[in-house]
C-alpha cells in the first residue's frame, strides 16, 4: 500500500490562474517531505524540501505548507504559466533511511492558454 | 554543468530477452539510485549505492534484476528474461551526501522507456 497519497490526480486550470495540490503520508518515523515536478519525458526536479519542524517553504511562484501533526502537506501554485503543466510529485523519507523515498503517484497539471 | 544522464532514452526488446540500462551521475556524487515508474504509478526505489558500501538491493522486484556500479561512477541496471510487467520507465538519481539531515537532493536522470513487447 502506498504511503504517500496525492490527490487530485490530475487537473486543467487557466494561465494566470492558482492551484492547490495536496499529499497524505503515512510514513513514519518522518524526517522531510520534497515536492518535485516532473516535465513530461524528463526525470523528476526538487522544488522544496521540509523537515518536520518547518510548515511552509517558498520557491518562486511555488509554495509548500506541511502540518506535521495531521501528516498532510500541500503545494500552491500562484498565477500558473504554460510551463507549469507537469506532473507535481510528494516525496516523503524516513527519519532511518533519509536515502529511501516514499513516493506519491503524483497529480498532472495542465496549464491552458 | 552535466546532470545525471541515461542510455538509451527508449528500448524495445522481445520477451525473454536480456537488456541493459546505463546511468552516468553526476561527477563526484558518490550515492547512485536506481528507481522504476510504472503507468499512473509513484516512482519505486530499486537499488542504492553508496562509495564501496554493499548496495542496499531491497528493492530489487526479482533476481531478474540485477545492478552494478564499477569504479563508483557508472551504473548498469540488468534485466534477464524480461517479462511484459517489466515496461515502465527505469529512472537513475545521484546526490552528493546522502547520510545529511535532511539528506542531500536526489538528481534525476531522464529515464530510460523499456517496452517489453
Amino acid at each position: 500500500k502506498n504511503q504517500v497519497e496525492q490527490s487530485p490526480q490530475s487537473l486543467i486550470i487557466l494561465e494566470g490562474k492558482n492551484c492547490t495540490l495536496q499529499c497524505n503520508y503515512t510514513v513514519s518515523p518522518f524526517s522531510n517531505l520534497r515536492w518535485y515536478k516532473q516535465d513530461t519525458g524528463r526525470g523528476p526536479v526538487s522544488l522544496t524540501i521540509m523537515t518536520f519542524s518547518e510548515n511552509t517553504k517558498s520557491n518562486g511562484r511555488y509554495t509548500a505548507t506541511l502540518d506535521a501533526d495531521t501528516k498532510q502537506s500541500s503545494l500552491h501554485i500562484t498565477a500558473s504559466q504554460l510551463s507549469d503543466s507537469a506532473s507535481y510529485i510528494c516525496v516523503v523519507s524516513l527519519r532511518s533511511e533519509g536515502y529511501k523515498l516514499s513516493f506519491g503517484a503524483g497529480t498532472t497539471v495542465t496549464v491552458r492558454a | 554543468g552535466a546532470g545525471v544522464s541515461q542510455s538509451p532514452s527508449n528500448k524495445v526488446t522481445e520477451k525473454g530477452k536480456d537488456v541493459e540500462l546505463r546511468c552516468d551521475p553526476i561527477s563526484g556524487h558518490t550515492a547512485l539510485y536506481w528507481y522504476r515508474q510504472s503507468l499512473g504509478q509513484g516512482l519505486e526505489f530499486l537499488i542504492y549505492f553508496q562509495g564501496n558500501s554493499a548496495p542496499d538491493k531491497s528493492g530489487l522486484p526479482s533476481d531478474r534484476f540485477s545492478a552494478e556500479r564499477t569504479g563508483g561512477s557508472v551504473s548498469t541496471l540488468t534485466i534477464q528474461r524480461t517479462q511484459q510487467e517489466d515496461s515502465a520507465v527505469y529512472l537513475c538519481a545521484s546526490s552528493l551526501r546522502p547520510d545529511s539531515h535532511p539528506p542531500d537532493t536526489q538528481y534525476f536522470g531522464p529515464g530510460t522507456r523499456l517496452t517489453v513487447l
